[in-house]
């Protein structure tokens, strides 16, 4: 079976700050898919970023980066300099992929972020 | 491009009483996928469609829920009657191929409240 864990319930931050959301995941694939989704309060899942288990390179994209270690299961992304609109509920997930046993989104209990200005 | 297009967003009856959402999919999406997010959790899949077929609707409680795709393209997800635990937010996803590799996206949802 597929497990998601965000073990942070809810995280606060200032604004500039740097925060980072932890992702631990558990899967017997050994092709499997990660993603991380964010949901703002107008209740729709934003696709943030995909990344299949042999891709290990950490990914940025302008103040969000990822990174992904398979040694430790995890998918942590972090967000630099927050803002007041990053403020969400994100979600990090995990597929299946070819030949996995799993096709099916497993996604953890998710993350809220609160940025204060 | 258009993204998923649900309604109604916000839906309020009571008990007992039938209720209906709606889903129509990103253009060229074949994969179509329904969840169901509880207060404080991720969505947990419902069904999944490819094309008109349910390949997936093992997690579908089928005495009171049911879905529809007749054309491939939009659906449509029921439930009679509706029961106070059924209170949650519906979400509709879509994917342009088989669901293994393709990133789902995601619709607004619709939030229904049962009295």
């Amino acid at each position: 079976a597929q497990k998601v864990t965000q073990a942070q319930t809810e995280i606060s931050v200032v604004e500039k700050e740097d925060v980072t959301l932890d992702c631990v995941y558990e899967t017997r694939d050994t092709t499997y898919y990660l993603f991380w989704y964010k949901q703002p309060p107008s209740g729709e899942l934003v696709f943030l970023i995909r990344r299949n288990s042999f891709d290990e390179q950490n990914e940025i994209s302008g103040r969000y980066s990822w990174n992904f270690q398979k040694s430790t299961s995890s998918f942590n992304f972090t967000i630099t300099a927050s803002q007041v609109v990053d403020s969400a509920v994100y979600f990090c997930a995990l597929s299946g992929g070819i030949g996995g046993s799993n096709y099916k989104l497993t996604f953890g209990k998710g993350t809220l972020l609160t940025v204060n200005p | 491009e258009a993204g998923v297009v649900q309604s109604p967003r916000y839906k309020i009856i009571e008990k007992k009483q039938p209720v209906a959402f709606w889903c129509n999919p990103i253009s060229g999406h074949n994969t179509l996928y329904w969840y169901l997010q509880n207060l404080g959790q991720g969505p947990e899949l419902l069904i999944r469609y490819e094309n008109e077929e349910a390949v997936d609707d093992s997690q579908l409680p089928k005495d009171r829920f049911s879905a529809e795709r007749l054309k491939g393209v939009d659906s449509t997800l029921k439930i009679q009657p509706a029961e106070l635990g059924d209170s949650a937010v519906y979400l509709c996803a879509s994917s342009q191929g088989l669901a293994l590799v393709e990133t789902q996206y995601f619709g607004p949802g619709t939030r229904l409240l049962v009295l």
